[in-house]
């Protein structure tokens, strides 16, 4: 089935830097989420996105609805240690629709 | 955000034998819930999605007599695996999604199943 691109699949940072990541789809889609995965936990919700355009806040995370509806970023500001995990994309066309997800970055934080 | 328990958190089990695991709503009425299975480095994929009193609608190439999920109330799911082979050693995950217009997917924390 479809996948979200989300690249690259690693990314190593220095503890108080920012990073951002990408995520896009060949496809529209209504709602976009970005979740975090730990080593061994399921995913937990971050931010979710609802109309083309938006840019929402969750305390140092910040993610935008591409105004194409094909792609969404999620910008980490002043990393730190526990940002540390997998940060999975998603795309949900309508609201009793599956979730599209993309492969995952996993994000190192170096102290 | 809302809680999805999922239990047990890991298991190991011996071949030809079958494994529940639980997936509950705690703070939320789950219309949907859907089951993933995830390998090793890899994202998330999709099993079955399940309606609250129907049977439960399977992905291509996922076998249901093999796979049974159960969704007999809005805060309750099952996925048992049956005659379990190391083969089906994996994370197993669930998802309850609520309804409404936000329609929101919320995650357990998984299940590692190891066969022996």
């Amino acid at each position: 089935g479809q996948q979200l691109n989300q690249s690259p699949q690693s990314m190593f940072i220095q503890e108080g830097e920012d990073v951002s990541m990408n995520c896009t789809s060949s496809s529209i889609f209504n709602t976009w989420l970005w979740y975090k995965q730990d080593p061994g936990e399921g995913p937990v919700l971050l931010i979710a996105l609802y109309k083309a355009g938006e840019l929402t806040s969750n305390g140092r995370l910040t993610a935008q609805f591409g105004i194409t509806r094909k792609d969404s970023f999620l910008n980490i500001s002043a990393s730190i240690p526990s940002d540390v995990g997998i940060y999975f994309c998603a795309g949900q066309y309508g609201a009793n629709s599956k979730l599209t997800f993309g492969k995952g970055i996993t994000l190192s934080v170096r102290p | 955000g809302a809680v999805v328990s999922q239990h047990p958190s890991w298991v190991i089990c011996k071949s030809g034998t079958s494994v529940k695991i639980e997936c509950r709503s705690l703070d939320f009425q789950a219309t949907t819930m859907f089951w993933y299975r995830q390998f090793p480095k890899q994202s998330l994929m999709l099993m079955a999605t399940s309606n609250e009193g129907s049977k439960a609608t399977y992905e291509q190439g996922v076998e249901k007599d093999k796979f049974l999920i159960n969704h007999a109330s809005l805060t309750l799911s099952t996925l048992t695996v049956t005659s379990a082979h190391p083969e089906d050693s994996s994370f197993y995950i669930c998802s309850g999604r609520g309804g409404g217009a936000k329609n929101i997917q919320y995650f357990g924390a998984g299940t590692r199943l190891s066969v022996l």
